[in-house]
């Protein structure tokens, strides 16, 4: 079956400080992944995709990504936090037609002043 | 360019009364999609509508929640009769399908509904 799992449900980083969030992911072909923000009250936003090619893959707001298929893994990356950046952060899979998407549950990033 | 408007942003009901939730895509967006986000929780799929015919629904309570997408354009999404699981945020989002954003799907506000 396929599920995606962030198995942090909180991190607080100071900023400054780089920031590492995991994504797991299990799918039985080959997956489109991503990444959402959610700020409080806003909807959710994309913050970068994987479909193929280039495993590191760059994003909006200074955050990349990368797909380690050996892993399935699909963590967040940035490698200097804003108080801004301060959200909860979605990993998302989706199948090739995009008829199916399986979000996480989620992890909330504070960032200490 | 304006985006994904749901209205009401905030519903509080008794469980067993019946709720509507609007959604208005952005405009040419061909797919739609609405999920529900449980507290704690990422978002859950329900429905994904292109253009007005549905292509997956396997994840919507069908004994009490239905959805249609009339003339390919606006959404609603009825819960009746609500129960207290129901409470969550109901988030809609469109997706063009077209174009180099073919597959990004823009999400509108959302809507709260508490059910008490």
């Amino acid at each position: 079956a396929q599920s995606v799992t962030q198995p942090d449900i909180h991190i607080t980083v100071s900023e400054g400080a780089s920031l590492e969030l995991r994504c797991n992911y299990s799918y039985g072909a080959t997956p489109y992944l991503f990444w959402y923000v959610q700020s409080p009250g806003q909807g959710l936003q994309l913050l970068l995709k994987y479909f193929s090619g280039d495993t590191l893959v760059q994003g909006i707001k200074g955050f990349e990504a990368e797909f380690k298929r050996s892993q399935s893994s699909f963590n967040l990356r940035k490698p200097s936090v804003h108080w801004s950046d301060a959200a909860e952060y979605f990993c998302a899979v989706g199948a090739s037609n995009f008829n199916k998407f399986y979000f996480g549950s989620g992890t909330k990033l504070n960032v200490k002043p | 360019e304006a985006g994904v408007a749901q209205s009401p942003r905030y519903k509080i009901i008794e469980k067993r009364q019946s709720v509507a939730f609007w959604c208005n895509p952005i405009s040419g967006h061909a797919t739609l999609y609405w999920y529900q986000q449980i507290l704690g929780q990422g978002p859950k799929l329900l429905i994904q509508f292109q253009n007005n015919g549905v292509v997956d629904d396997s994840q919507l309570p069908k004994d009490r929640f239905s959805a249609e997408r009339l003339k390919g354009v606006d959404s609603t999404l009825k819960i009746q009769p609500a129960k207290l699981e129901d409470s969550a945020v109901y988030l809609c989002a469109s997706s063009p399908r077209t174009g180099s954003n073919y597959y990004e799907q823009y999400f509108g506000p959302g809507t709260r509904l508490t059910v008490t």
